[in-house]
């Protein structure tokens, strides 16, 4: 069956651009988590849904990161005025029911951003 | 902060066992143990998660000691495609829910 998209795979943008990444969870799956991950490092948590609801975001870096999600599927995180230090590949996963700790969360590919 | 530590590396011979092992000594009763894997440019790929028994599956097993401060994941005959960073991780209960906190993981090296 499908897994989770994450479009687009590779987004390049000038500094002070705002960029928009869109993540499709696998059918079913009503959790939703947005995660960071810069060159060599491990993941770093940055919003979690259930449903269209985001009870934990405290992993957002600043307000010009923000993300909605619509019709318990689709999500999209948006950075306005990007900034060098947003470089990075962010990822997409999501679990069964809510964000219980027995549910495996299951990952797409990310998108790669780079700012020049 | 992550409640794993891992070695940062390991090798192992293809055909052999590897043993990847996982200390987690400040792991609370209701706190699961899961393990995944990252392959170069990938995603995270879920491997497999337990609460205090051992368990298996297809890719691999899961060996929790006893008072539950360590565990070990177990790739029985490791291939070269086996090599990846595996995250340990023990899911922390927080706000909504419980918060997944992936640490820098062990980089295992399957060789030839």
């Amino acid at each position: 069956g499908a897994g989770v998209s994450q479009s687009p795979s590779n987004k390049v943008t000038e500094k002070g651009k705002d960029v928009e990444l869109r993540c499709d969870p696998i059918s079913g799956h009503t959790a939703l988590y947005w995660y960071r991950q810069s060159l060599g490092q491990g993941l770093e948590f940055l919003i979690y849904f259930q449903g269209n609801s985001a009870p934990d975001k405290s992993g957002l870096p600043s307000d010009r990161f923000s993300a909605e999600r619509t019709g318990g599927s689709v999500s999209t995180l948006t950075i306005q005025r990007t900034q060098q230090e947003d470089s990075a590949v962010y990822l997409c996963a999501s679990s069964l029911g809510g964000n219980r700790g027995n549910q495996p969360q299951h990952f797409g590919d990310g998108t790669r951003l780079s700012i020049l | 902060d992550a409640k794993t530590t891992q070695p940062p590396s390991m090798d192992c011979a293809e055909g052999r066992a590897a043993n990847l092992p996982c200390n987690h000594s400040t792991i609370s009763g209701n706190e699961y143990v899961y393990w995944y894997r990252q392959i170069h440019s990938q995603g995270p790929q879920y491997i497999i998660h337990g609460l205090k028994n051992n368990e298996t599956n297809e890719m691999a097993s899961l060996i929790i000691t006893e008072d539950r401060k360590s565990s070990t994941l177990i790739l029985p005959h490791a291939t070269l495609r086996d090599t990846a960073v595996y995250y340990c991780i023990v899911r922390v209960a927080g706000t909504g829910g419980f918060k997944t906190i992936f640490g820098a993981g062990t980089r295992l090296f399957v060789k030839a």
